[in-house]
């Protein structure tokens, strides 16, 4: 049971690249999360979803776009990346209170 | 405006003491609070939880406590030890959302370091 997995762990981007960022759960969760943290910002939530084929609007959501093709996947991505996205991207899942997160991806935007 | 806030950004407690972290919040329409711990590069691990209809919470050396009045809760961990050297983290949520989801709030962050 490997819980929440996030891929890459590190990246480095130039500007207006894109990348995709893949986050899978084996715990059957309903609901996923993607978050951003950054230095004295804490974690803030870009999108999430709840439940297969359906994503929201988190409290930071411009420059991304998420989908859930499949229950056990959420896939963040990044279409013309800027420095302003450097940061550290964790992924959670749930299946109701308690999120459950991933080890984190960072990503570093020159 | 920040909802839940962790006025410390950090603390330092000798091994065996007590360690007190603390989190203010704004929105009275919250249900639950969290407590996540974080080590370097590693993703936030669920430490405790409470529900506002209780005011104390305890797991082991992990107790939290809530104030509704105050809008504050606070975390007390004893004995402290060197293994939970880490980041702290608070977090509120309002009771299930229309949206289907539990969303979570997260203030800045305590960083505490025991002391051997």
């Amino acid at each position: 049971n490997a819980g929440v997995t996030q891929t890459p762990k590190f990246r480095v981007l130039k500007t207006g690249q894109s990348m995709t960022l893949l986050c899978a759960q084996d715990m059957n969760h309903e609901y996923m999360y993607w978050y951003r943290q950054d230095p004295g910002m804490g974690l803030r939530l870009i999108h999430y979803s709840v439940g297969e084929g359906t994503t929201a609007k988190g409290e930071v959501p411009d420059g991304y776009n998420v989908s859930r093709l499949k229950k056990q996947n959420f896939l963040l991505g990044l279409e013309s990346a800027a420095p302003s996205q450097t940061s550290v991207y964790f992924c959670a899942s749930s299946l109701g209170l308690v999120q459950y997160f991933g080890p984190g991806t960072r990503l570093l935007v020159l | 405006d920040q909802q839940v806030k962790q006025n410390s950004p950090s603390l330092s407690v000798q091994e065996g003491r007590i360690s007190i972290l603390n989190c203010d919040y704004t929105n009275s329409m919250f249900d639950y609070f969290l407590w996540y711990k974080k080590y370097p590069a590693e993703g936030p691990t669920f430490l405790i939880s409470i529900s506002s209809i209780k005011d104390k919470n305890e797991d082991g050396r992990f107790t939290v406590f809530l104030n509704k009045s105050a809008k504050h809760l606070s975390l007390h961990i004893v004995p402290s030890q060197p293994g939970d050297s880490a980041v702290y983290f608070c977090a509120a949520s309002g009771a299930y959302s229309g949206a289907g989801s539990y969303q979570l709030t997260f203030g800045k962050g305590t960083k505490l370091s025991v002391i051997p």
